[in-house]
């Protein structure tokens, strides 16, 4: 079975730039998470969605959306991107209800020069 | 706003050794989860941890909540080199559907 899947794997961006990050997560799964991963950190949560409808958002800027399609994909928007933008942007995947966790995919590292 | 601290941040230590590594909050939590990250890579979940006092085991690993269900242990048995990576703790946040992260224990396992 194929797990959570990630595209592109790396992207270079300049300030000011849009981009848009895609995730599909596991058969089955209908949950999807969104994280942001800096150097030397743990991931900070930005979204979560549930049956294509958002369940939770996390301390980041307008600039930041997302979005979910029926067939449970994910894509993650960042507007006028910004040098702190660059980062691993991870996606995840769960089941429903606790105790949980996640299915992590490669991530997207993102570059902002 | 809940926080989950990790120690050490860096531990680098020769193949063979035993370590513990530490996720301490002032919260309590009802599961608690770990995760290893390589580089490059998504973290990829250890284990779930969810009655206070719970031992488990994986392998060389034995993961610990404890009592009061505000913190927990990893142990690794006889390191390896394929132990090296990030060591990360994760918690739930009660009434919300995310996660926090700790900051992570970063292991190097020399050979």
């Amino acid at each position: 079975d194929a797990g959570v899947t990630q595209s592109p794997t790396h992207l270079i961006k300049t300030r000011g730039q849009h981009v848009t990050l895609r995730c599909s997560p596991i058969s089955g799964h209908k949950s999807v998470s969104w994280y942001q991963q800096v150097l030397g950190q743990g991931p900070q949560f930005i979204f979560q969605y549930y049956e294509k409808e958002e369940r939770g958002r996390g301390n980041f800027p307008d600039r930041f959306s997302a979005r979910q399609f029926p067939n449970y994909s994910s894509e993650l928007n960042v507007n006028a991107l910004l040098l702190g933008d660059s980062a691993l942007y991870l996606c995840a995947s769960s089941l429903p209800g606790p105790p949980g966790g996640y299915t992590f995919g490669s991530g997207t590292r993102l570059t902002v020069v | 706003t809940q926080l989950l601290e990790q120690s050490p941040q860096f531990l680098s230590i020769q193949e063979g050794e035993n370590l513990t590594v530490y996720c301490n909050s002032s919260s309590v939590f009802s599961s608690l989860q770990w995760y290893r990250q390589e580089p490059g890579e998504g973290p990829v979940l250890l284990v779930t941890v969810v009655t206070g006092g719970e031992v488990k085991k994986l392998k060389r690993l034995t993961f610990q909540f404890g009592d009061a269900r505000k913190d927990s242990s990893l142990h690794i048995t006889a390191a390896q080199p394929g132990d090296t990576g990030l060591y990360l703790c994760a918690v739930g946040v009660s009434g919300t559907y995310k996660y926090i992260f700790g900051t992570g224990t970063r292991l190097k396992v020399l050979a």
